[in-house]
């Protein structure tokens, strides 16, 4: 079966605290790599893309390791509005291809 | 600026019960796809589409049926209600065979009784 792996949480950090979340998978073919954030009771929404160098959007810091097929996700000085479930998403390609989602790891930054 | 619409949000359906989740996307996106989403569980791949008339089965197909005669619409059928299809359903759509960010509807709240 193609998995996705996370930590399995749940993450409670006080408010300024940084916070790393960790994902790996088990497909060496995957082409796509992705953080998205899913609030209680919504749709996932897009946090990031992941590189193979590594990306920063202001507090937030994503890593690619093709070789041990590990990605990780950072955020810095966290706020309150940052609790919701951060899921990593892997694309698939080739036969099947589609995306395939980590259980997500939900985090709850305390005031 | 709609994106992807997804109808209805919440459903109450009876064991046997059929009905049609609806799923539009204004994006021109080729790929389409249909996600179920479980407590204690990632989203799960019901069916899913690269372009007009082309559909495939995901991780969990059975119990749905899809088409796919239009570039905008993707509806998901579910033939005969079970309670084990009790869900949140998505709908996504991307651009370039999904390989870029995927678009989610804001998910359908299924109870089947």
């Amino acid at each position: 079966r193609k998995e996705v792996e996370q930590d399995p949480g749940p993450f409670n950090v006080p408010e300024g605290a940084t916070v790393a979340f960790n994902c790996t998978y088990s497909n060496s073919a995957s082409q796509s790599f992705f953080w998205y954030r899913q609030d209680c009771r919504k749709e996932p929404k897009l946090l990031m893309s992941v590189y193979s160098s590594g990306n920063e959007d202001g507090r937030f810091t994503a890593q690619l390791n093709r070789a041990s097929q590990y990605i990780s996700l950072l955020i810095r000085d966290s706020k309150l509005s940052d609790s919701a479930t951060y899921l990593c998403v892997v694309f698939w390609g080739g036969d099947g291809q589609n995306f395939v989602f980590g259980p997500g790891t939900r985090l709850s930054v305390l005031p | 600026n709609a994106g992807v619409t997804q109808t209805p949000k919440f459903q109450v359906l009876k064991t046997g019960q059929s009905m049609t989740l609806q799923c539009a996307q204004d994006m021109n996106h080729e790929y389409m796809s249909w996600y179920r989403q479980d407590p204690g569980m990632g989203l799960r791949l019901i069916h899913y589409s690269v372009g007009a008339g082309i559909t495939d089965q995901g991780e969990v197909p059975n119990g749905y049926n899809v088409s796919r005669s239009t570039t905008e619409d993707f509806p998901l059928r579910l033939l005969s209600a079970a309670p084990s299809q009790t869900s949140v359903y998505f709908c996504a759509s991307s651009h370039g065979a999904g390989r870029t960010e995927a678009f989610f509807g804001q998910g359908t709240r299924l109870t089947v009784v």
